[in-house]
Parts: C-alpha cells; structure tokens; sequence
C-alpha cells in the first residue's frame, strides 16, 4: 500500500519569513496530493490540494509543488503569520481508491 | 453552509463497554469516511461508505469495530468490548461524491477507555 513520508516533524519560522514542508510517496499510481492544517482541539481542515497533471498550484500564501517522477511534493506558506502556527499534514490517494493516506505531520510554530 | 458535525465531542467509557459514535455529512455528500487519530500521528483510514453501502472497510483493526449508514447520511461507528488502545480521536469526513477527493473532516469524537 501507500507510505507518506513527512519532513520535518517540526519547524519554527519567524514571522514574515517562509515555511516548506516535504511530503514524499511511495506508490506511482498516486495521483491526488491534498494538505490539511489542524489547530489544537480541532479535526483537520483541507488548505490546498493538487493533481497529477499539474507542477504546481496557488492561493495567495500557499503554494504546492509536485515532482512526480522524484515522487514528492511540498507545502510553502510565504509572509508566515502567527495564526499559519498549527500542525499541517500532508495526504496521497490513488483513482479508484478513496482513501487517503497521510504523512505524521509538521508541527510549525510561527516567532513573533 | 454547516460543515460535519460529530457526536458526542468526548466520550470517557471503561474497558469492556460498548460504544457508539455519530458522524453528520455536509448536506448532499454521498460519501463518508471514518478515520483514527492516535496521539501525534496522521489519521488513519477505518472505513468509507458509498450511499449506504461499505464500499472498503479495510481499515477497520478487527471485528469489535463496526459502522452504518442505514439513510446514506447519518453514520455511526459501533465499538465493542472497548480496549485501552482504542483510545483516539475519531474523525469523520465526507465528499460531494467519490472520485472528486476533496474531503472536509468533521471536529472528531476523542474517545478514552480507562
């Protein structure tokens, strides 16, 4: 089955600067890349996804890239703000197949 | 519009007892998934239903967990002779329809067995 490999486990950032996570996988029949961000106490939130037809996607400060041959993806949370301070997780699931299997998840602290 | 919602939002139980957690999809979403939080880890697939039928139960550990969805909206997940290592966070998700991926997870049901 699916492996999801997360790096790292946490990351501390100033505020302003950027954050990127790493994400890679295991089974080349992947083809659906989503992140979520949990915040203490809460269920995972979807943030941003992308397919495997596509390099890279977008919205505002956050972009997700995916290398598909090196089978890898990664988060980037530009102009961090003390609120992007959660823990993020990252997800791969294959056509056909619904579930999804996630990595162990990036703790990321954002400095004032 | 009102997200998944999941009852009861804690549930203490001793070792042996019976229990039963409630999972509500976005209106409209014909698929649910139910998944296992252990303390510090990702979220692990339990079982995923198609309408009202099981379409893969493959994660369920073993045969004291079991899950409905007798109307296709509504689910609830069946723990039996509770364990101290079932004690998680129980989460829930759905999907407008399989094949479209995106799921949006519900708040969970953390569930203790002393």
């Amino acid at each position: 089955g699916e492996n999801v490999e997360q790096h790292p486990s946490t990351l501390s950032v100033q505020e302003g600067d950027s954050a990127v996570i790493k994400c890679t996988y295991s089974d080349s029949a992947s083809n659906y890349f989503p992140w979520y961000k949990q915040e203490l106490g809460k269920g995972p939130q979807l943030i941003i996804d992308i397919r495997s037809n596509v390099g890279e996607k977008k919205d505002q400060r956050i972009a997700v890239t995916l290398n598909k041959t090196a089978k890898h993806f990664s988060l980037h949370i530009t102009e961090t703000q003390p609120e992007d301070s959660a823990v993020y997780f990252c997800a791969a699931n294959n056509f056909g197949n619904e579930k999804l299997t996630f990595g162990t998840g990036t703790r990321l602290t954002i400095i004032p | 519009g009102a997200g998944v919602s999941q009852t009861p939002s804690n549930k203490v139980t001793e070792k042996g007892k019976y229990v039963e957690l409630r999972c509500d999809p976005i209106s409209g979403h014909t698929a649910l998934y139910w998944y296992r939080q252990s303390l510090g880890q990702g979220p692990e697939f339990l079982i995923y239903f198609q309408g009202t039928g099981a379409a893969d139960d493959s994660g369920l550990p073993n045969d004291r967990f079991f899950a409905v969805r007798p109307e296709g909206s509504v689910s609830t997940l069946k723990i039996q002779r509770t364990e101290r290592g079932d004690s998680a966070v129980y989460l829930c998700a759905s999907s407008l329809n399989p094949g479209t991926y995106e799921q949006y997870f519900g708040p969970g049901t953390r569930l203790t067995v002393t």
